[in-house]
C-alpha cells in the first residue's frame, strides 16, 4: 500500500535553480523522510522530519511538514548537475513505505 | 565501512530455476528487509524482520522466501521465478524498533533480476 505521493513526476530544471518536490501521505505519522536515488542505484537517506517539526535544514535542503495537510516538500537551493537523481519520501515507523518518487534533472 | 552488501549485483536466469540473493549487514542492525522496484509502481516491500527467527510479508510477499537465521544475513530465495519476478531487488537495514530515528534504512546497491 502506497503511503506517500510524490508531485511532480518529472522535474527539469537549469543549474543554480531551486528544486521543489512535494510529498503527500494518507495516514498520521510519527516522521517523515526524504531519500534519494541515482540511477538504478541504492537509495541514500537525506532528511527526516518528526511530527512535531515544521522545518528542517540540511547543507542546500530545506524539509517542510504539515500534517494538517498531511504534506511535505523538499527544497533544493542553488541545484547542481549532480543532484540529478530520483527523490523519494517515505513514512512509517519499522515498515517504511515509499512513494513513486520524482525524476529531478539539473542540466548544466 | 558500514554497508549493506547484496549479491549478485545483476543475474539472468531462466523460469523455474531456484535462487538466492543474500543480503549481510556489518552494522548489528535488528531490522532488515526486502524491496523491489519496478517502473511507475516504486518500491514495494517484499518481507521484512524484525530479529533473528522473526520474518514477516510485506506487500508483495508471492513467489519469494526468506530467512533470518543469523542477525547480519537476510537473504531472499525465489524458489521457481517467473517472468514476472523480473526487477531490482534492494535490500535495507536499521538499527531497530520504535526509537524516534531509528528508522532511517540503509540500502544496499542493489541486484538487477532478469527471468527469461
Amino acid at each position: 500500500s502506497q503511503q506517500g505521493e510524490e508531485d511532480p513526476q518529472a522535474l527539469s530544471i537549469q543549474e543554480g535553480e531551486n528544486a521543489t518536490m512535494n510529498c503527500s501521505y494518507k495516514t498520521s505519522i510519527n516522521n517523515l523522510q526524504w531519500y534519494r536515488q541515482n540511477s538504478g542505484r541504492g537509495l541514500v537517506h537525506l532528511i527526516l522530519i518528526r511530527s512535531n517539526e515544521r522545518e528542517k535544514h540540511s547543507g542546500r535542503l530545506r524539509v517542510t511538514l504539515d500534517t494538517s495537510k498531511k504534506s511535505s516538500s523538499l527544497l533544493i537551493t542553488a541545484s547542481r548537475a549532480a543532484d540529478t537523481a530520483s527523490y523519494f519520501c517515505a513514512t512509517g515507523l519499522v515498515k517504511l513505505v515509499f512513494g513513486k518518487g520524482t525524476k529531478l534533472t539539473v542540466n548544466p | 565501512e558500514a554497508q549493506v552488501t547484496q549479491n549478485p549485483r545483476y543475474l539472468i536466469t531462466v523460469t523455474g530455476k531456484k535462487l538466492t540473493v543474500t543480503c549481510s549487514q556489518n552494522m548489528n542492525h535488528e531490522y532488515m528487509s526486502w524491496y523491489r522496484q519496478d517502473p511507475g509502481l516504486g518500491l514495494r516491500q517484499i518481507y521484512y524482520s524484525m530479529n533473528v527467527e522473526v520474518t514477516d510479508k510485506g506487500d508483495v510477499p508471492e513467489g519469494y522466501k526468506v530467512s533470518r537465521k543469523e542477525k547480519r544475513n537476510f537473504p531472499l530465495i525465489l524458489e521457481s521465478p517467473s517472468p514476472n519476478q523480473t526487477s531490482l531487488y534492494f535490500c535495507a537495514s536499521t538499527p531497530g524498533q520504535v526509537v524516534s530515528g531509528a528508522n532511517v534504512l540503509t540500502f544496499g546497491a542493489g541486484s538487477r533480476l532478469t527471468v527469461l
